[in-house]
């Protein structure tokens, strides 16, 4: 079975400062999507990123990068230049198909001006 | 172009009863997926609906149900509402046909249901 893990519950990080989020997930699929999803308060989640597994290449979304490590299996989130409207729950989810997708338990993200 | 679109954005119920939660997709978008956001499940895929066939279902008793119209319009239905169905239903609409639909996804802000 496909399962994520986000191990940090919380995370802080200043304004203008770098922070990143983990994630591992268990699969025995070669070929697969990996996601950091947004989630503020006002409950909408909002695509941050994406990362096919057959591409080597860490995919990057202006401050938004990700540390895919295929092998170990471990997908974090780097997010450069925090802003205060960075601050919201942080998913990681892995795509099983068919519009099912698999969300880790969250890391909430606090930006202090 | 409109987001997701889900109705009610509130909604609180008497256990027993039942329910029925409305999403409009984005104009275009035929699969609509749906997802329960719980504090202590976090959250579970329900299913995924494509041009009015469920395509795909998650681990749910059957008190869950849904459809989709022929405009691409899902509903959710839950009979015998218990205490433990008090959550955050979110649905997903992707303009992508294939089975990696959820590539594209378009999450709407939910319906918070609360079963007292």
């Amino acid at each position: 079975a496909q399962t994520v893990t986000q191990s940090q519950p919380e995370m802080s990080v200043q304004e203008a400062e770098t922070v990143t989020l983990s994630c591992t997930y268990d699969t025995s699929e070669s070929d697969y999507y990996l996601f950091w999803y947004k989630q503020p308060p006002s409950r909408q989640m909002i695509l941050v990123i994406r990362q096919e597994a057959y591409k080597q290449q860490n995919a990057t979304e202006n401050r938004f990068s990700v540390n895919f490590q295929k092998a170990a299996k471990s997908f974090s989130l780097k997010i450069s230049d925090s802003q205060l409207g960075d601050a919201a729950m942080y998913f990681c989810a892995y795509g099983v198909g068919w519009g099912d997708m698999r969300f880790g338990a969250g890391t909430r993200l606090t930006v202090k001006p | 172009k409109a987001g997701v679109t889900q109705t009610p954005r509130y909604l609180i119920k008497t256990r027993g009863q039942q329910v029925t939660l409305s999403c409009s997709p984005i104009s275009g978008h035929r699969s609509v997926s749906w997802y329960q956001q719980t504090p202590g499940q976090g959250l579970q895929f329900l299913f995924e609906y494509f041009s009015e066939t469920q395509r795909n279902k998650g681990n749910f008793p059957g008190r869950f149900s849904g459809r989709q119209f022929s405009n691409s319009r899902s509903e959710m239905n839950v009979s015998t509402l218990e205490l433990g169905d008090s959550a955050l239903y979110l649905c997903a609409s992707t303009g992508r046909i294939d089975r990696e639909a959820n590539t594209e996804a378009f999450f709407g802000q939910g319906t918070r249901l609360t079963v007292v």
